[in-house]
């Protein structure tokens, strides 16, 4: 199985700073790799897919890059509602496999 | 509108078998893979496995491999998650979720159902 290892496991921002969150895969994903916000008592919700395309509705201050075994999740400019746990999440191999998530939590 | 309506909550004694309905509505059934997801209280999102409502063709998770089947009934665009030999670790919230595919690649789930509490307890 691809593990996915997600970095730092919380995040401490202030809001309007900028949040940058880290996803390593145990192997090549190429570019197909997703990211995912889940508040408390939801439905985790698709921000992003291969590795940089902002799902439908998703605001711009919302990105993602990289290719292979290493991705980032930039969020430039934090607002209230940004405060979540994100997981990342790779679709190139079965069984599909999610990192652990990291929080983003209010400094 | 897209919707995944999921059965609600249930408690089971160890040893038992569990059974989720996810209704969907709004797009056509037959077109998207339909996922299972678990995450116990606390804990991350793992993969269960998923169906092809199309012919019915599953792919499960190892960790889960016969314990779970996971159906489609297209006349009633409802999906189903089955779990047997259900011990506490089995304690969780169950996701249903849609995922739109390219050819025969799954791609992300874009929209989830509401997620449904199982809990195991004697």
């Amino acid at each position: 199985d691809i593990v996915m290892t997600q970095s730092p496991a919380t995040l401490s921002v202030s809001p309007g700073e900028r949040a940058t969150l880290s996803c390593r895969a145990s192997q090549s994903v190429y570019s197909n790799l997703a990211w995912y916000q889940q508040k408390p008592g939801q439905a985790p919700r698709l921000l992003i897919y291969d590795a940089s395309t902002r799902a439908t509705g998703i605001p711009a201050r919302f990105s993602g890059s990289g290719s292979g075994t290493e991705f980032t999740l930039t969020i430039s400019s934090l607002q209230s509602e940004d405060f979540a746990v994100y997981y990342c999440h790779q679709f190139d191999n079965w069984p599909l496999t999610f990192g652990g998530g990291t929080r983003v939590e209010i400094k | 509108e897209v919707q995944l309506v999921q059965s609600g909550a249930e408690v089971k004694k160890p040893g038992a078998t569990v059974k989720i309905s996810c209704k969907v509505s709004g797009y056509t059934f037959t077109d998207y893979y339909l996922h299972w997801v678990q995450q116990a209280p606390g804990k991350g999102l793992e993969w269960m496995g998923l169906v092809d409502p199309e012919d019915a063709e599953t792919i499960y998770a190892e960790k889960f491999q016969g314990r779970v089947t996971i159906t489609a009934d297209t006349s009633t665009d409802s999906a189903y998650m089955e779990l047997g030999s259900l011990r506490s670790e089995d304690t969780a919230l169950y996701y249903c979720a849609r995922g739109p595919r390219a050819g025969i690649v799954a791609l992300p789930a874009d929209y989830w159902g509401q997620g449904t509490l199982v809990t195991v307890s004697s």
